[in-house]
């Protein structure tokens, strides 16, 4: 069936660097695009969305990349710091579906 | 606003008893959702709910049940546990737009 995949399960980045994780997705019907940050023993945490007829959206560190045509979606962090160790999640949504389709996630781990 | 409440935090369970995991919202979300997590996984959608009085099954409901009788509470059973059932579970709530709102989760062990 449709899925939402990352291509990296783990991501070891510098403190202080740029990371970017990837996320693949395979149905072209997708409306909306989530990214969430899960930090250990806690709930997903909502950081940036982007529609479907965006290319780049930006926020406060963060930067989310949208290229339809090979069905990409990426989250840039800008400056990283310890607090952004966490597994990140993209998530996909239809409009009129109501049900969000996770990734397996990708857990950055940021270097002092 | 408390967000999203979920009780127990913690609980183990023997293989064949019941329980029911508690979530409560107070941000009058119309939209309710029970996931699972297993350990290194993504999450799985179990049910879901667009109101009160409405749920509809997601991608592993077998096992569990639902009811909406309210639109802040959304109580999951299980019913008969099995080990398979083993995982942390996830309640979320959402309103007009299409972001979630998680709670903080119940680690449930089954042996």
């Amino acid at each position: 069936g449709e899925s939402v995949g990352l291509h990296l399960p783990t991501l070891s980045v510098q403190e202080g660097d740029n990371s970017i994780i990837n996320c693949a997705y395979s149905n072209s019907a997708s409306d909306y695009f989530i990214w969430y940050k899960q930090e250990s023993g806690k709930g997903p945490q909502f950081i940036i969305d982007i529609r479907s007829n965006m290319d780049k959206r930006q926020g406060q560190r963060v930067t989310v990349l949208l290229n339809k045509t090979v069905k990409h979606l990426s989250l840039q962090i800008a400056a990283t710091q310890p607090g952004d160790s966490a597994v990140y999640f993209c998530a996909e949504i239809r409009f009129g579906n109501e049900k969000l389709t996770f990734g397996t996630g990708t857990r950055l781990t940021i270097i002092p | 606003n408390a967000g999203v409440t979920q009780t127990p935090k913690f609980r183990i369970l023997k293989i064949g008893q019941s329980m029911t995991l508690q979530c409560t919202q107070d941000m009058n979300h119309n939209y309710m959702y029970w996931y699972r997590q297993d350990p290194g996984m993504g999450l799985k959608l179990i049910y879901y709910s667009v109101g009160a009085g409405i749920t509809d099954k997601g991608e592993v409901p077998n096992g569990y049940n639902v009811s909406r009788s309210t639109t802040e509470d959304f109580p999951l059973r299980l019913e008969l546990a099995a080990p398979s059932q083993t995982s942390v579970y996830f309640c979320a709530s959402g309103g007009s737009g299409y972001e979630q709102y998680f709670g903080p989760g119940t680690r449930l062990t089954v042996t």
